[in-house]
C-alpha cells in the first residue's frame, strides 16, 4: 500500500522553509526521499532507516517516527534548485519493494 | 558514463503493435527494476530482478514480459499495446535487493495512439 504525501504542493520565495510529510498505514522498515525535475529520473535524496535517525543532505533533511510510521522532510533556508517534485517511498521489508507517494510538487520562486 | 541507460527515449505506436524497452547498468549492481510512471506522476513498481532472478511482479498484466540475459541488462517487452499503456517507464538499479539507493534511467515516453 502506497504512502500518503502532503502537502500535495508548495510554493515558497528563496530562503523560505517547508516541510513535507509521508505517512503509512503499515509499520516502515525504511523510507526513502527522491526528487525529480520536469522531464527527467527522479534523484536519490536520503534513506532513513527504523530507529527515529535525522538525515541531511545539504539544507535539505528528514526524519523518521517509527512508531507513528511517518517521516518528514524539512527544506530549509529554499534555494531555486529546490524546485521539483518530491517523492518519499517506502519499504515495509527488506525485499525492496519501495511503494512511492504520489509526490509534492515544490516551486521556489525568486 | 551513464549509469543507468534505457533505449528509446521516445516510443510512438499504435495500439496492438509490440514494442521492446532496453534498460543496462554498468554500476556493478545485483538488482534492477521497472517503475512506470503514469500521467498524474505516480510512480508504481512493476517488476524488480536480483541477478536475474525475479523477485517482485507487481500486478501488472501478462502482456508485460520482463527478462533479464545477465545482471546488467533488464528489459520489458509490452504485447498488444493498448492506450492506458502510455506512460513514462523508468528503469532503475540497486546494489544488493532492499534498501538500497535507486540509481533510475532517464525514463523511456510511451505514447500508445
Amino acid at each position: 500500500q502506497q504512502p500518503v504525501q502532503s502537502p500535495q504542493a508548495v510554493i515558497l520565495r528563496e530562503g523560505e522553509d517547508a516541510v513535507i510529510n509521508c505517512s503509512s498505514s503499515k509499520a516502515l522498515y525504511s523510507v526513502h526521499w527522491y526528487r525529480q525535475k520536469h522531464g527527467e529520473a527522479p534523484v536519490f535524496l536520503m534513506i532513513l532507516l527504523k530507529g527515529g535517525e535525522q538525515k541531511g543532505h545539504d539544507k535539505i533533511s528528514a526524519s523518521f517516527n517509527e512508531k507513528k510510521q511517518q517521516s518528514s522532510l524539512y527544506l530549509t533556508a529554499s534555494q531555486l534548485s529546490y524546485s521539483g517534485t518530491y517523492f518519499c517511498g517506502t519499504e515495509t521489508d527488506s525485499w525492496g519493494k519501495l511503494q512511492f507517494g504520489a509526490g509534492t510538487q515544490v516551486v521556489v520562486t525568486p | 558514463d551513464t549509469a543507468v541507460s534505457q533505449t528509446p527515449k521516445y516510443l510512438v505506436t499504435q495500439m496492438g503493435n509490440d514494442k521492446s524497452i532496453k534498460c543496462e547498468q554498468n554500476l556493478g549492481h545485483d538488482t534492477m527494476y521497472w517503475y512506470k510512471q503514469d500521467s498524474k506522476k505516480f510512480l508504481k513498481i512493476m517488476f524488480s530482478y536480483n541477478n536475474k532472478e525475479l523477485i517482485i511482479n507487481e500486478t501488472v498484466p501478462n502482456r508485460f514480459s520482463p527478462k533479464s540475459p545477465d545482471k546488467a541488462h533488464l528489459n520489458l517487452h509490452i504485447n498488444s499495446l493498448e492506450l492506458g499503456d502510455s506512460a513514462v517507464y523508468f528503469c532503475a538499479s540497486s546494489q544488493g535487493q532492499g534498501v538500497g539507493k535507486l540509481f533510475f534511467g532517464s525514463g523511456t515516453q510511451l505514447s500508445v495512439l
